[in-house]
């Protein structure tokens, strides 16, 4: 089916451990997107794409690495989880700079 | 850095009333565009409303429209006949395309109840 799809929907997770957060696009779109959600804060930007092999760091990119082998394929990793970082995690992409952004579905991640 | 700003954590609303949610937005930008997007219980991000900055007319979307004052930089959405369905978080973005890949810009939204 065509769309944005994100994986786990849910997943907990331990203080230290490394976790991966998947994102998979069906369109090739060439921007992709990571943001975190917290109350009081909205949606903040991690880490962003232009292209395959092209990524920038967001507002908050402090602990997290993506990677962007593939244009369709944007995974977002937590290279030692902190409780910091329990948050709903949303992936985003776009065709175009002045495009909207099609949001997957979200995980939601708790850091025990 | 560009900011956007939602000064109603909360809101309510009557069946079938109209409610109007605030948005400003900070930008020396000249050209950009400004969404609404609607957040229910599942999670998912819908997006509600987008406007042209260098389009003078507001955008409407059947029973959502916006009041886009551009020398004020605020962006108001109006939902017009209230419906339970429309009980959501709110989200207001902006967006410039000048600047290359950038992304979304968003306020920290406003929670809407809508009461039978």
């Amino acid at each position: 089916d065509a769309g944005i799809t994100q994986s786990p929907r849910y997943k907990i997770t331990e203080t230290g451990r490394q976790v991966t957060l998947m994102c998979h696009q069906t369109w090739s779109h060439s921007y992709m997107f990571w943001y975190r959600q917290d109350l009081g804060h909205g949606l903040r930007l991690i880490y962003y794409s232009a292209a395959a092999d092209i990524t920038d760091k967001g507002e908050v990119p402090d602990g997290y690495v993506v990677s962007r082998s593939k244009t369709e394929n944007f995974p977002l990793t937590l290279e030692s989880a902190t409780r910091s970082q329990t948050s709903v995690y949303f992936c985003a992409s776009s065709e175009s700079v002045a495009g909207s952004g099609t949001f997957g579905s979200g995980t939601r991640l708790t850091v025990v | 850095a560009q900011t956007v700003t939602q000064s109603q954590p909360e809101m309510s609303v009557q069946e079938a009333e109209t409610v109007t949610l605030s948005c400003t937005y900070d930008t020396s930008e000249s050209d950009y565009y400004l969404f609404w997007y609607k957040q229910p219980p599942s999670r998912q991000m819908i997006l509600v409303i987008r406007q042209e900055a260098y389009k003078q007319q507001n955008a409407t979307e059947n029973r959502f429209s916006v009041n886009f004052q551009k020398a004020a930089k605020s962006f108001s959405l109006k939902i017009s006949d209230s419906q339970l369905g429309d009980a959501a978080m709110y989200f207001c973005a902006y967006r410039t395309p000048l600047s290359g890949n950038t992304p979304l810009v968003f306020g920290k939204g406003t929670r809407l109840s809508v009461i039978a």
